[in-house]
């Protein structure tokens, strides 16, 4: 049974650019969820897709969108990229909203901005 | 909001010793209460959880956690730390975010060095 997969692994990528970062949830998970976490720091809420719909957001500026398509599977798109942009990127998938029976974690995608 | 506080960056313990990575939650209603853990350059594992019952939580490789709800702490720990237990652990709570979904929030992390 696949886990959870994020791709690419790492991404480097110039200030003012954009990024899309995927990731398939487990099988069976039908909730994504997407955290970023900066070098020395926890996992920072970005957003939650549940049924195709951004059902919750966290605290980042509305450069951060997404997308959850049918088969559970979803993007994460920044656009005009900053320095501190740079971070682990972390998909979560769960059924429901993971506080029962907690998350699956990708390994993450590095995104680095220079 | 919900959150939890890890007030120590770094834990060293010699292995074979016991290990006890501390976390303190502020919370209003039950607390749902987890334990991560990070190894370098991966993704997070889910280690154990805390909805109700009892004050001792076992979970995996040998881990376990105590809910202490008059000290409002859920103590992450181990009898005897093994080498490759070394690696970051994230304490998390049940959060409810926008439109009163839920969500899990983490601590800052506590990375746990054991020593040979």
């Amino acid at each position: 049974d696949a886990g959870v997969t994020q791709s690419p692994t790492h991404l480097i990528k110039t200030r003012g650019q954009q990024v899309t970062l995927r990731c398939s949830p487990k099988s069976g998970h039908d909730t994504v969820s997407w955290y970023q976490q900066a070098l020395g720091q926890g996992p920072q809420f970005i957003f939650q897709y549940y049924e195709e719909e951004e059902r919750q957001r966290g605290n980042f500026p509305d450069r951060f969108s997404g997308h959850q398509f049918p088969n559970y599977s979803s993007e994460l798109n920044v656009n005009a990229l900053l320095l501190g942009d740079s971070a682990l990127y972390l998909c979560a998938s769960s059924l429901g909203s993971g506080t029962a029976s907690g998350y699956t974690f990708g390994s993450g995608t590095r995104l680095t901005v220079v | 909001a919900q959150s939890v506080a890890q007030p120590e960056d770094q834990v060293n313990v010699a292995e074979g010793n016991p290990l006890t990575v501390k976390c303190t939650y502020s919370v209003s209603g039950n607390p749902y209460l987890f334990w991560y853990v990070q190894y370098p350059n991966r993704g997070l594992q889910f280690l154990l959880k805390y909805i109700t019952g009892d004050n001792l939580v076992k979970g995996s490789y040998g881990f376990e956690a105590e809910f202490n709800k008059s000290q409002t702490s859920f103590h992450l720990k181990k009898p005897s730390a093994l080498v490759s237990d070394s690696a970051l652990y994230f304490c998390a709570v049940r959060d409810i975010g926008s439109g009163g979904y839920q969500k899990v929030t983490f601590g800052t992390g506590t990375k746990l060095q054991v020593i040979p």
